[in-house]
């Protein structure tokens, strides 16, 4: 199992410019989550889907779109970028369920700059 | 609104000193509250809590919840400097049937040889 994978590692784009990271996952899991990552800011809520076909906004949705495209597969749009939206990002996701084993795995991050 | 709030928010000790680092919580549909450890890249998963008052152990490092008062403390002991990282607690809380992860901001640990 190759676990989360994040495309691409690192990507720096000037404002305005649009991108989509993909995250996919091998595990059969459920819901899937995207956070940035800020100095003192901790990891921030951007979107999540709880199952393929719903996807609901965190704390952070401004500037972003979400696709679920099946159950591996959660997106991230920026539809035009801005330099308050440098950050480092991570997709993650969990297996539902009330079995105490479960825990969130995280995709390795994607480090974006907007110049 | 849920909320986790971790302290101190940054540690420097000496390799060989014992750390307690401490998370409190409020949140709406307890389901669990998990540590990790953040280095350079993604954080990788420490411990899952999700009674109160049973230690979870695994090496130097162990943890306790505390689901009356809201909070969890992760203890290491015997640091040594390849345990410098950001540790970060999360709450798992359930929202009509789906759950919903609340990150603290972390505690940046560092020893010093």
């Amino acid at each position: 199992n190759a676990g989360v994978t994040q495309t691409p590692k690192f990507q720096v784009l000037k404002t305005g410019q649009s991108m989509t990271l993909q995250c996919a996952q091998d595990m059969n899991h459920n819901s899937m989550y995207w956070y940035r990552q800020d100095p003192g800011m901790g990891l921030r809520l951007i979107y999540y889907s709880a199952s393929e076909g719903t996807t609901d906004k965190g704390e952070v949705p401004n500037g972003y779109n979400v696709s679920r495209l099946n159950k591996r597969e959660f997106s991230l749009r920026l539809e035009s970028a801005a330099p308050s939206q440098t950050s480092v990002y991570f997709c993650a996701s969990i297996l539902n369920g009330a079995s105490p084993f479960n825990e969130q795995f995280f995709g390795p991050g994607t480090r974006l700059t907007v110049l | 609104e849920d909320k986790v709030v971790q302290s101190p928010l940054s540690l420097v000790v000496h390799e060989g000193d014992t750390v307690t680092l401490n998370c409190s919580y409020e949140v709406t549909n307890f389901r669990s509250l998990l540590w990790y450890k953040q280095e350079k890249k993604a954080p990788t998963f420490l411990f899952m809590l999700t009674s109160s008052g049973i230690e979870k152990k695994s090496g130097r490092l162990s943890s306790i919840l505390d689901k009356k008062e809201l909070f969890s403390i992760l203890n290491i002991t015997a640091t040594q400097t390849g345990d410098s990282a950001v540790y970060l607690c999360v709450q798992k809380g359930a929202y009509f049937g789906n759950e919903k992860l609340t990150f603290g901001t972390g505690t940046r640990l560092t020893i010093i040889p």
